[in-house]
């Protein structure tokens, strides 16, 4: 079984201030996701990494795999309150179907305005 | 696109009770998943299905639980019979077929249906 780890759990944050997420495991991943999910709804797909040390933006937040592709991090510069909700990485095995996804813990984000 | 639908919404049932979730994944869709949300487990994978066909059911947690897939606009998961420990949000979720505009590991997920066995 491979275990994604989330860091921090739970993070509550002043709107503007900067934050990042850990996203850590023991094994390699093919490719790693990241989700968000508001009370209510289903997980929405932010970004897909596939390439070791490759970084991806998306307006406010930047998305890192780390180079063994075993860990991967999320930063958002000024954080607003629209940025609430539950963060949670996913990793596709090595090896295995890129269908097939791992979900870590996942981070509970909350911006006060 | 309507994206993934589920029904019910909410389920509550008394322990005992035979529990149906329903879904109907994005139309073109050929992979189709089950997970299940606790906080105590975060969210797991239960069951996938290509094509109609189950790939892999090793999350299913006991033989309480079956999932089906007539057909490509429909699935079906079953408990018989419900224990309070089945208490949880279980989510649908459907992903493209290669050759498309959009990544086949890009998965849609659906509201979501949250169960309360009592």
């Amino acid at each position: 079984t491979q275990l994604l780890e989330q860091s921090p759990q739970f993070l509550s944050i002043q709107e503007g201030e900067n934050l990042t997420v850990y996203c850590n495991s023991s094994s390699v991943f093919s490719s790693l996701q990241w989700y968000r999910q508001e009370p209510g709804e289903g997980p929405v797909l932010l970004v897909t990494v596939v390439t070791g040390g490759e970084v991806k933006k998306l307006k406010r937040l930047t998305f890192q795999f780390g180079d063994a592709r075993k860990d991967s991090s999320l930063h958002i510069t000024a954080a607003q309150p629209g940025d609430t909700g539950l963060y949670l990485c996913a990793g596709a095995a090595l090896g295995g179907s890129a269908r097939q996804l791992t979900f870590g813990s996942g981070t509970q984000l909350t911006v006060l305005p | 696109d309507a994206g993934v639908i589920q029904s019910p919404r909410h389920e509550v049932t008394e322990m005992g009770q035979e529990v149906t979730l329903r879904c109907k994944p994005i139309s073109g869709h050929d992979y189709l998943f089950w997970y299940r949300q606790t906080m105590m487990r975060g969210l797991e994978l239960l069951i996938y299905f290509n094509n109609n066909v189950p790939i892999d059911d090793s999350g299913m947690p006991e033989d309480r639980f079956s999932a089906k897939m007539p057909n490509a606009s429909f699935s079906t998961l079953k408990i018989q019979p419900s224990e309070p420990r089945d208490s949880a949000v279980y989510f649908c979720a459907s992903s493209p077929v290669p050759g498309g505009p959009i990544p086949t590991d890009t998965q849609y997920f659906g509201p979501g249906t949250r169960l309360t066995v009592l």
